[in-house]
Order: structure tokens, then C-alpha cells, then sequence
């Protein structure tokens, strides 16, 4: 059971929207920056989304991230195949002393 | 170009002993928080150590105790000492740069295996 919610899978059709939500609490998503990472089959993760909603270089616009409260939101516009992946939403909960992330979303594009 | 490679993993018995390692290039290496990251077969992101840019050090729950995360600056490498392993902490370790809370994990390397069986 992961600290960090997420829906276990979303899907859309090229080109549509997708979004993914990352629910906590006051201890981690409140207190603390989120961050997102995409890990492709059988690769590593990658950072897609830093501070809650800031892109590192080579990151499209068409990722995009917000927080509200204890719930972060990660939205995937433009939907392309290249985009199927799983997605994992961080942060740091001061409560436990550690990093957390989500259970992880599998996107399929359909 | 940051640089992470990860080594030390392998096939180990319960209750064995592994020390990993990360040698980091291409960045200023005290600058910057260390994490270690790990992921079981078919399932997700595991957050295991931090090691912050002053030194302090952090772990969860399922490894306080047992796993120890240290630095070299001089050889500008991360190290996860994992003692007493269980079955359960058989995945694929994942060395990554900067912090999950902070401005995130900006840098991944390509992990290495632990496998723990008797």
C-alpha cells in the first residue's frame, strides 16, 4: 500500500488528454514539492515534472503538472504512442523522514 | 553530461551481505542530495536512502537497520551497504541524483540487480 495514491491505469486515443492524479496528505504532497518521473518499458525513470510543476530541458509542453492541497495532478495533452509508459509521482513526507511515491499509472494509448 | 553507474548487485542468500555502488560523473557531486531507489520485479518505484549535500542520512521504514548509505567525495561515489537481506528485498537498485522532495530525481542510472535466494 503506497503512502502516495494513483490510479492503477488511464487511457485515451492519440491525441486526447489524460490526467493522473496523486493523492497524499499534510505530511507529504501539502508540506513538500512533487515531483514526476516516466518510466518506459524496461528503461529507467526519468524526471518529467520537478516542483510541483516546472520542466527540465528536453521536457515537451505537453506534460504538465499543478498541486492543490494534498493532491497533485500530472496532464498529458497531445497524446502520442510514445507516451505509453508508467507514470510515478514523489515527494518527501516530513511525518516519516523519507521520500514516497505513488503505486504508479500505467497510460495506454488507445 | 551527468554520469551514474551503479555496481555491487548479484545473487545473495538470505541473510548475506552486498555493498552497491554509484560512481557519479559530470556534475559537482557535494552539490547535490543522492538517492537510492528501488524497484521489484512488476512492481513500482520503491523510495530506500537519501544521503543530503551536508550528510544526513535517511531510510525507510523496511531497510532502517539493516542498509547504511554512505559517500566518497573524493571518488565521487554513493555506496548502500545492505546487511541482513530478506527475500523481499530482491530488485533492481536505482542510484539517482538529487532528492524526491526537492527539486527531484534529475539523473537515473541504469540500476544493478540484487537477488536474494537461498
Amino acid at each position: 500500500q503506497s503512502v502516495l495514491t494513483q490510479p492503477p491505469s488511464v487511457s485515451a486515443a492519440p491525441g486526447q488528454k489524460v490526467t493522473i492524479s496523486c493523492s497524499g496528505s499534510s505530511s507529504n504532497i501539502m508540506s513538500n514539492y512533487v515531483s514526476w518521473y516516466q518510466q518506459l518499458p524496461e528503461t529507467a525513470p526519468k524526471l518529467l515534472i520537478y516542483e510541483n510543476n516546472k520542466r527540465p530541458s528536453g521536457i515537451p509542453d505537453r506534460f504538465s503538472g499543478s498541486k492543490s492541497g494534498t493532491s497533485a495532478t500530472l496532464d498529458i495533452t497531445g497524446l502520442q504512442t510514445g507516451d505509453e509508459a508508467d507514470y510515478y509521482c514523489g515527494t518527501w513526507d516530513s511525518s516519516l523522514r523519507g521520500g514516497v511515491f505513488g503505486g504508479g499509472t500505467k497510460v495506454t494509448v488507445l | 553530461e551527468v554520469q551514474l553507474l551503479e555496481s555491487g548487485g548479484g545473487l545473495v542468500q538470505p541473510g548475506g551481505s552486498l555493498r552497491l555502488s554509484c560512481a557519479a560523473t559530470g556534475f559537482a557531486f557535494t552539490s547535490y542530495a543522492m538517492t537510492w531507489v528501488r524497484q521489484a520485479p512488476g512492481k513500482g518505484l520503491e523510495w530506500v536512502s537519501s544521503c543530503g549535500k551536508t550528510g544526513n542520512k535517511y531510510y525507510a521504514d523496511s531497510v532502517k537497520g539493516r542498509f547504511t548509505i554512505s559517500r566518497d567525495i573524493s571518488r565521487t561515489t554513493l555506496y548502500l551497504q545492505i546487511d541482513s537481506l530478506r527475500v523481499e528485498d530482491t530488485a533492481l537498485y536505482y542510484c539517482a541524483k538529487g532528492g524526491v522532495g526537492e527539486s527531484g530525481l534529475d539523473s537515473w542510472g541504469l540500476g544493478t540487480l540484487v537477488t536474494v535466494s537461498s
